[in-house]
């Protein structure tokens, strides 16, 4: 068992690119979730998807999308990337009626 | 207001003494309330969840839950320099959970 995996871990972008983080979960999960970890700010939550076939906002959802292609694997995109999205990305995820969420190791990326 | 509250710290303990760390929540609507800890550049990790008013003890670890003043805690027992990290609060409320900006906690030897 991989648990959580995301890819890349360390991504370096401009202004103005676009580029997808994946994650994938090999527990069988039905929800998932993408996070955004900046200094002083705690975790915040992007979107989430609670099952297969749906997705949802969190708090800070401008400037993303998602997909979730399968009960596997849940992207994020970045359509045009701001500096303000410099941050560290983690993806998790946890079972229907489960209570511990578990994270993959982070994708860090610095937009210039 | 921010959903999550905690003290940021950082805390400093002396090694074998107890560590006490706080945390308020503004919905109280929120269903479960959560305990990670995250090391240096690492990913955080579960260490306990609570979702009825008292105490859950496991380990050297116990959480305590007061729904009436909105306010969870966790204590930790013979601190270990292993303890040292930052400690997020979370709640789940509806299917979102909500963190707070954590805690940075030193156990000295």
């Amino acid at each position: 068992n991989a648990g959580v995996t995301q890819t890349p871990k360390f991504q370096v972008l401009k202004t103005g690119q676009s580029m997808t983080l994946q994650c994938a979960q090999d527990m069988n999960h039905n929800s998932m979730y993408w996070y955004r970890q900046d200094p002083g700010m705690g975790l915040r939550l992007i979107y989430y998807s609670a099952s297969e076939g749906t997705t949802d906002k969190g708090e800070v959802p401008n400037g993303y999308n998602v997909s979730r292609l399968n009960k596997r694997e849940f992207s994020l995109r970045l359509e045009s990337a701001a500096p303000s999205q410099t941050s560290v990305y983690f993806c998790a995820s946890i079972r229907a009626g489960g209570e511990t969420q578990y994270f993959g190791p982070g994708t860090r990326l610095l937009v210039l | 207001q921010k959903e999550v509250e905690q003290n940021s710290g950082p805390l400093s303990v002396p090694e074998g003494a107890i560590a006490s760390l706080n945390c308020t929540y503004s919905d109280r609507g929120s269903q479960s309330f959560f305990w990670y800890r995250q090391y240096s550049g690492k990913s955080p990790e579960l260490i306990m969840f609570i979702y009825s008013n008292g105490d859950k003890e496991d380990g050297r670890f116990t959480a305590q839950l007061n729904k009436a003043s909105q306010y969870v805690s966790l204590l930790i027992r013979d601190s270990q320099p292993s303890d040292s990290a930052t400690y997020l609060c979370a709640v789940l409320t509806g299917n979102q959970f909500y963190f707070g900006t954590g805690t940075s906690l030193t156990v000295i030897p």
